[in-house]
């Protein structure tokens, strides 16, 4: 069984289309992120959900918009894909702010997506 | 201000040798946590030991070792007896307790030679 599990794993597309990636934990975690990979390997936050609440917007363009339907998905959305969006997107899922024992963010495998 | 600094940008050794993954963090919590994560060329992000700011033990896992010193703000990984397959990219991150905000570092790439 996945734990976190995002979909699609390669996303090729046109500049100005709009695509989405869909992520789904099973893991009955309070929070998830989503993460932007760039070229050079960093790793940086766009979002946060605790419970379906927007808790993270780290000055994100306004063409991004995560969508969270149940505390076990988040999506992302985004509109007229620029070149700079390539990158491999991360979802991720934890337990939950103040809460103890395993606190760590566990990881999709990734999604590519390659803007042409 | 949260901030997660890891100074080694590529690292090589030449398999079997020790090396050391440097991590120096900041932050204005009392409560946080610290964690390593491994991304090797397949992409996936592998989560390898979670340490929370008030428990300073140091920790070793077979080969791998992990030193926690809150005076100097530093988490570092140390991989004994290198070998090729530990070839990856290894994050150092930083979660608050308050708000669930995980920061990485900018990750240290690491190649293994045979």
């Amino acid at each position: 069984d996945t734990a976190v599990s995002q979909t699609p794993k390669y996303l090729v597309t046109q500049m100005g289309n709009d695509k989405s990636i869909k992520c789904e934990q099973n893991l009955g975690h309070d929070t998830m992120y989503w993460y932007k990979q760039d070229s050079k390997k960093f790793l940086k936050i766009m979002f946060s959900y605790n419970n379906k609440e927007l808790i993270i917007n780290e000055t994100v363009p306004n063409r991004f918009s995560p969508k969270s339907p149940d505390k076990a998905h988040l999506n992302l959305h985004i509109n007229s894909l620029e070149l700079g969006d390539s990158a491999v997107y991360f979802c991720a899922s934890s337990l939950g702010p103040r809460r103890q024992g395993r606190t760590e963010a566990f990881f999709g495998q990734g999604t590519r997506l390659t803007v042409v | 201000a949260q901030k997660v600094t890891q100074a080694q940008t590529e690292i090589s050794v030449v398999e079997k040798e020790d090396v050391t993954l440097d991590c120096v963090y900041e932050t204005r919590d009392t409560t946080y946590y610290l964690f390593w994560y491994k991304q090797p060329p397949s992409g996936e992000l592998v989560f390898l030991i979670r340490r929370n700011s008030f428990d300073e033990q140091n920790e070793i896992s077979g080969r791998y070792s992990w030193n926690f010193q809150k005076s100097t703000s530093s988490f570092n990984f140390t991989i004994t007896a290198s070998q090729v397959v530990d070839s990856a990219v290894y994050f150092c991150a930083l979660r608050h307790n308050r708000d669930d905000k995980i920061i990485f570092g900018k990750g240290t790439r690491l190649h293994i030679l045979p």
